[in-house]
């Protein structure tokens, strides 16, 4: 089983704050890194796919980094908004085309 | 296009009985694939299911089966319920190996 870990677990800030979580996975047979957004109540949302190291992905507020050779990616949010609010999750996909899953980091924005 | 369906949303069973819970991919997309999620833990992969075949298989017991119809809609079984089954089940589809999953809204199921 391969192990894809994101950090922190849960996060609260304030509006406006900016943030930032990881998500680490093993560097070999790397194929994609996958971000999603999560609300309650809702489904995953895909965010970003990246494939090549040194990949920077934006998408207003948000973006990410993408580090292969150290098996690491960022995700950064600017100016954190109470919609902003949810459970942030990557997946790692290798070659073998299956997807592996973070446990997510849980972000609240206090307004 | 229509996003990724399942049905049904919510669903009670009593442990020992079996039940099927079905999803429809987006047009196009071949590749379904199926997910558990219960407190504290992360998406959990069941298997997938791409042209009718299954292609990946995670680490669940033998109660846990699928399919998938020429259609691409895929259906997952769990028979003998547990306690422990209960849980959201979450299906996907894509297009291709490893592109971005879509998920549908998922199934609760709560096993009394």
């Amino acid at each position: 089983i391969l192990n894809v870990e994101q950090s922190p677990q849960s996060l609260h800030v304030q509006e406006g704050d900016s943030t930032n979580f990881t998500c680490s996975f093993p560097s070999s047979n790397f194929y994609a890194l996958h971000w999603y957004r999560w609300e309650t109540a809702k489904s995953p949302e895909a965010l970003f796919v990246m494939t090549l190291n040194g990949d920077e992905k934006k998408k207003g507020r948000i973006s990410a980094t993408l580090n292969t050779k150290e098996g690491y990616s960022y995700l950064y949010i600017k100016g954190s908004q109470p919609e902003d609010s949810a459970t942030y999750l990557c997946a790692f996909s290798g070659t073998g085309n299956q997807f592996y899953f973070g446990t997510g980091t849980s972000l609240t924005v206090i307004p | 296009k229509a996003g990724v369906t399942q049905t049904p949303r919510y669903l009670i069973k009593t442990r020992g009985q079996q039940v099927t819970l079905s999803c429809s991919p987006i047009s196009g997309h071949r590749s379904v694939s199926w997910y558990q999620q219960t407190p504290g833990q992360g998406l959990q992969f069941l298997f997938e299911y791409f042209s009718e075949t299954q292609r990946n298989k995670g680490n669940f017991p033998g109660r846990f089966s699928g399919r998938q119809f020429s259609n691409s809609r895929s259906e997952m079984n769990v028979s003998t319920l547990e306690l422990g089954d209960s849980a959201l089940y979450l299906c996907a589809s894509r297009t291709e190996p490893a592109e971005t999953q879509y998920f549908g809204p998922g199934t609760r199921l709560l096993v009394l």
